[in-house]
């Protein structure tokens, strides 16, 4: 099973601020890796898929890079709606796998 | 618009059964593969089963295989979870998933039902 590992576990921030949030895959995952938000008493949705590819309505201030092992989701500036837990998902082996998550709170 | 309405949920005691319903609109059913995941109270997301589109292969995670059955009437465009032999870490809310990229690229899910088992 891939281990995927999220730092930091929270991340204290303002808005306008930059966020950079990275997740480390114990194999390769190729690009095979995707990023969600959730936020409280919410279902997660889709932020950046295959590593770098943003879904359909997500702002131009999400970005994500990395393959492989290394990935990295940044926010450029942090707007109020943007507080919310941020996991990362592996889809290049069975059983599919997800980070323990990296909280973005309001400092 | 694609919508997913879970629904089932419901507190069963150990060693009891349940059947989650994913009742799903605004796109072929049949073309995409369908996914439950879990996460419970406090904690992250765990992936449990995968029906694939087309030739209806189906996968479980180790914690679930044996226990729970993953299926689909595409007449109804419903996905179903069958959970038998519920244990006391069951207790999440369950997500239903449609895949968007791949077979396991979840782009749109439900609101989620909540599950808890206990006696």
């Amino acid at each position: 099973e891939i281990v995927l590992t999220q730092s930091p576990a929270t991340l204290s921030l303002s808005p306008g601020e930059r966020a950079t949030l990275s997740c480390r895959a114990s194999h390769s995952v190729s690009s095979y890796l995707a990023w969600y938000q959730q936020k409280p008493g919410q279902a997660p949705r889709l932020l950046i898929y295959d590593a770098s590819n943003r879904a359909t309505g997500i702002p131009a201030r999400f970005s994500g890079s990395g393959s492989g092992t290394d990935f990295t989701l940044t926010i450029s500036s942090l707007e109020p709606e943007d507080f919310a837990v941020y996991y990362c998902q592996q889809r290049s082996n069975w059983p599919v796998t997800f980070g323990q998550g990296t909280k973005v709170e309001i400092k | 618009e694609v919508q997913l309405l879970e629904s089932g949920g419901d507190l069963v005691q150990p060693g009891g059964s349940l059947r989650l319903s994913c009742a799903a609109s605004g796109f072929t059913f049949n073309n995409y593969a369908m996914s439950w995941v879990r996460q419970a109270p406090g904690k992250g997301l765990e992936w449990v089963s995968t029906f694939s589109g087309g030739g209806g292969s189906t996968y479980y995670a180790d914690s679930v295989k044996g226990r729970f059955t993953i299926s689909r009437d595409i007449s109804k465009n419903t996905l179903y979870l069958q959970m038998n032999s519920l244990r006391a870490e069951d207790t999440a809310v369950y997500y239903c998933a449609k895949s968007s990229f791949g077979l396991f690229g979840l782009g749109h899910w439900g609101q989620g039902t909540l599950v808890t088992v206990s006696s």
